[in-house]
């Protein structure tokens, strides 16, 4: 068990610009969410997957955010178009099973500065 | 829809002290209830959970939570504070329902000073 791997820790990027950032799950676990979180704020849910299938996004996901999650594996998040309100610390988690109180286990987060 | 409110976002004890940090629940059906510790740069980890079960809930680092109904509340404590129990703690819900999808209060930073 190698933990939830997120790369890259840090980016910076210019207004306009596009981003994407990678999560790798712990292996075999089925679930798989990405949240966001702003200092001084909780995680706020942005979309989360069963295997490939992406099966719900928030409403906070604008157009402008795509999330892939190919073969079930490794996800991508992608922004386009970024602007200086997508400043936040990117998080993405995951889970091993379908049931409610199924522990998440998270990653450290890729922070994202829009310039 | 379900939410949750940490009251306070600062607590500050002295190392030794009681920790109570509160989580109010806002839910229709009955919630499955969570408390997350999050260290500086870190991910998020599990500290203890409520399912329906035991309402009193132990974690690690000898933490502990009861989930009342009447109060809507799930209030973490901890009998003694450690100076390595300075970090943001996050209270969260979710259903049965949900698919696991959890949703946060905005946290706690808890400082312990010597």
């Amino acid at each position: 068990d190698t933990g939830v791997s997120q790369n890259p820790r840090h980016k910076i990027t210019k207004r306009g610009q596009n981003v994407t950032f990678r999560c790798d799950p712990i292996s075999e676990h089925n679930r798989l969410y990405w949240y966001r979180q702003t200092l001084g704020q909780g995680p706020e849910f942005l979309t989360y997957f069963q295997n490939e299938a992406q099966l719900e996004k928030s409403r906070l996901l604008s157009d402008r955010f795509s999330a892939e999650r190919p073969k079930g594996s490794f996800s991508t998040l992608e922004i386009q178009r970024t602007e200086q309100g997508d400043s936040a610390m990117y998080l993405c988690a995951s889970s091993s099973g379908a049931l409610a109180g199924e522990k998440l286990f998270f990653g450290s987060g890729t922070q994202l500065s829009v310039l | 829809a379900q939410s949750v409110t940490q009251l306070g976002s600062h607590v500050s004890v002295s190392e030794g002290a009681l920790v109570l940090l509160r989580c109010n629940y806002s839910s229709s059906v009955p919630p499955y209830l969570f408390w997350y510790v999050q260290y500086p740069n870190q991910g998020l980890q599990l500290l203890l959970k409520y399912t329906s079960a035991a309402t009193l809930v132990k974690g690690i680092n000898g933490f502990e939570a009861e989930f009342k109904k009447s109060e809507t509340s799930f209030h973490l404590t901890k009998p003694s504070a450690h100076m390595s129990d300075a970090a943001e703690y996050f209270c969260a819900v979710t259903l049965y329902n949900q698919g696991g999808k959890l949703i946060f209060g905005q946290g706690t930073e808890l400082s312990v000073k010597p």
